[in-house]
């Protein structure tokens, strides 16, 4: 059974700190990775999608990247800013029917 | 971008009865959808998947008969959660896959904004 572990849980950081997010799977044969952002009370915003023939991914401020034979991903947050206070979550897709299996998330403040 | 509509976004109810959540893609189609349940700072918890003109298909100790899913159209699916209790409040989420225009997923996962269950 896939499970997906994401450290820290909680994170505090003053506003303009470079920030690193890891998520590890304990079945590295995932396909397809997808970073998450949740506001409290809201849906999913999706971040970045890494794709099954991809390492990484850019947007922006965000970069995701792939390690498919540890099961590890990271994503990097530069210069960060309080509007990025959310729930970060990362999911893997395995199975035939692309079902995500969902880390229970980092939740990053950022204070200014 | 493509769109996921969840409706209600939120819901209080008495125990005892059900209660129906839709959620449907709004400028595309989709032939897999899923249906999340979400508890305060938890992670999203996989309940089904929903599959166009076919039945669901339930992950493990997830009670169907509690938890209907019906995906009668390529837009839209709907969760009703029946003689609901207080046990079954939460946050419900659910995702469409969207499909190529000649049938298949492509793998791209839109979210609704989730719908928020009180049961009292």
């Amino acid at each position: 059974k896939q499970e997906v572990t994401q450290i820290p849980a909680a994170l505090s950081v003053p506003e303009g700190e470079n920030l690193v997010l890891n998520c590890s799977f304990t079945d590295s044969a995932i396909y397809n990775l997808q970073w998450f952002r949740q506001d409290p009370g809201k849906g999913l915003t999706s971040l970045l999608l890494i794709q099954s023939s991809q390492r990484e991914q850019t947007s922006g401020r965000l970069n995701a990247s792939l390690d498919k034979s540890s099961g590890r991903s990271t994503l990097y947050i530069a210069a960060s800013q309080p509007g990025d206070s959310a729930t970060y979550l990362c999911a893997g897709i395995s199975g035939g029917y692309n079902k995500l299996i969902f880390g229970a998330g980092t939740r990053l403040a950022v204070h200014p | 971008g493509a769109v996921v509509s969840q409706h209600p976004s939120w819901v209080i109810c008495k125990s005892g009865t059900s209660v129906k959540i839709e959620c449907r893609s709004l400028d595309f189609q989709a032939t897999t959808m899923f249906w999340y349940r979400q508890f305060p700072k938890q992670s999203l918890m996989l309940m089904a998947t929903s599959n166009e003109g076919s039945k669901a298909t339930y992950e493990q100790g997830v009670e169907k008969d509690k938890f209907l899913i019906n995906h009668a159209s390529l837009t839209l699916s709907t969760l009703t959660v029946t003689s609901a209790h207080p046990e079954d409040s939460s946050f419900y989420i659910c995702s469409a896959n969207r499909a190529f225009p000649g049938g298949g997923d492509t793998g791209e996962l839109f979210f609704g904004e989730g719908s928020r269950l009180t049961v009292l």
